[in-house]
């Protein structure tokens, strides 16, 4: 069963800091990965999606990497501002045949980012 | 519309009723998901569907969960009996592919408290 855990589970910095968190997943047999925010009482906004084959994705601040057969992901926040501030989910879409589609998440990692 | 629609936002049933809760997916998304996010960012994956079909419904408690979706009505997810451990904000996905290639589009969710 693939289990995927984020790294830090919190993260509070100073306005302006570049960030690292991490995501590592127990089988590499993927499809893609996608890295989501969540804010208080809402739901998932999509912001980055890697396919297996690719090695990283950019928009705007933000850049994922992606080492499938170590299963590791990182996602890099440039210069973070108080907007920032959300928790980040790395989800995991198995390639294990019947079970495409179906997304394992992490934990998250929930960054405060204060002025 | 380019939004998951789910309604209600917030549902409170006593324990032992009926709940029912709705998802419209977004207009030409043939893939519709189910989870259910219990405790803090624990996300469970629960059922999917192409259009009308089940296509995975591993993640199912079958013995009080049941899913929908017909033609030209929202999905739904129903719960007979209602336990406390079934406490959980409820999200549903769409896509217009089950590989989530062009991502998957999250509603905001409905909150079920059962007391």
């Amino acid at each position: 069963k693939q289990e995927v855990t984020q790294i830090p589970a919190a993260l509070s910095v100073p306005e302006g800091e570049n960030l690292v968190l991490n995501c590592s997943f127990t089988d590499s047999a993927i499809y893609n990965l996608q890295w989501f925010r969540q804010d208080p009482g809402k739901g998932l906004t999509s912001l980055l999606l890697i396919q297996s084959s690719q090695r990283e994705q950019t928009s705007g601040r933000l850049n994922a990497s992606l080492d499938k057969s170590s299963g590791r992901s990182t996602l890099y926040i440039a210069a973070s501002q108080p907007g920032d501030s959300a928790t980040y989910l790395c989800a995991v879409n198995s390639d294990r045949g019947s079970t495409l589609g179906r997304l394992y998440f992490g934990r998250g990692t929930q960054l405060t980012v204060w002025p | 519309g380019e939004e998951v629609a789910q309604t209600p936002k917030h549902l409170v049933r006593g324990e032992g009723q009926k709940a029912k809760l709705y998802c419209a997916p977004i207009k030409g998304h043939s893939y519709v998901f189910w989870y259910q996010q219990v405790l803090k960012n624990e996300f469970k994956f629960l059922i999917s569907f192409q259009n009308e079909n089940v296509f995975d419904e591993t993640g199912m408690p079958k013995e009080r969960f049941s899913a929908k979706c017909l033609p030209n009505s929202p999905c739904s997810l129903e719960i007979q009996a209602t336990k406390l451990e079934d406490s959980a904000v409820y999200f549903c996905a769409s896509s217009p592919l089950r590989s989530g290639d062009n991502g998957y589009t999250f509603g905001s969710g409905t909150r079920l408290t059962v007391v």
